[in-house]
């Protein structure tokens, strides 16, 4: 699997968006994007996944260059309860293993 | 929907004792399944895979085991814990769906090993 780097720390204040940079220059045609988070104690969360194309879902978004070497996960209006590790995570198909890395720790701020 | 189980949620052993940790998966047919651990202030670590009943695939040796006796249930054991297999333990499952294969975790299971 390719590797990722996400800065180690971010902080949010609550009702902003948060957006969380991942870089993956070395990532294949065949692999995807995955964002995983984890709260304390807790296993981890899966948020969002994609290939090339940007994605949305009720808890997202995904936006992922052109060239696939980086991608941002989207918070749109971070609460509290984002407060988490989040895991940028690249994984072709047929691979079984999730490597996750440090990933980034958000702390969202009253 | 499909949910996952896991239990106990947390678990403390004398070292030398044996282990049993119990995943379940409800809402879906022939999982992947899997176990992680994650050490303490470290990143998750792939124990064991199943891609059917009877098949495990292991991923780092040691001296735990894994099986999978029905389509959606996945055990880790141990005949005698090490203070080393202290951590959290995670269950998943995915489901190959056009070309990704998500995978989605448990609770987790604590387990200290004194």
């Amino acid at each position: 699997d390719a590797k990722t780097t996400q800065p180690p720390s971010m902080d949010c204040a609550e009702g902003r968006a948060a957006n969380l940079p991942c870089n993956h220059s070395t990532i294949s045609g065949n692999e995807y994007v995955y964002w995983y988070r984890q709260i304390h104690s807790q296993g981890p969360q899966y948020i969002i996944h994609g290939l090339k194309n940007n994605e949305t879902n009720e808890m997202a978004s995904l936006i992922i260059t052109e060239d696939r070497k980086s991608s941002t996960l989207i918070l749109p209006h971070a609460t509290l309860r984002d407060t988490a590790v989040y895991y940028c995570i690249v994984s072709g198909a047929g691979s079984y293993q999730l490597t996750f890395g440090k990933g980034t720790k958000l702390s969202v701020i009253p | 929907s499909q949910t996952i189980h896991q239990w106990p949620a947390t678990l403390v052993q004398p070292v030398g004792s044996p282990l049993s940790l119990e995943c379940t998966v409800e809402g879906t047919s022939n999982p992947n399944l899997y176990w992680y651990r994650q050490a303490a202030g470290r990143g998750l670590q792939l124990l064991f895979y199943s891609v059917g009943i009877g098949q495990i695939s292991s991923e780092v040796p040691q001296n735990l085991s894994a099986s999978r006796p029905q389509d959606r249930q996945f055990i880790l054991s141990s005949k005698k814990l090490l203070l080393s297999d202290s951590g959290f333990y995670l269950c998943a499952w995915s489901v190959q769906v056009l070309g990704t294969d998500t995978q989605y975790f448990g609770p987790g299971t604590r387990l200290t090993v004194l």
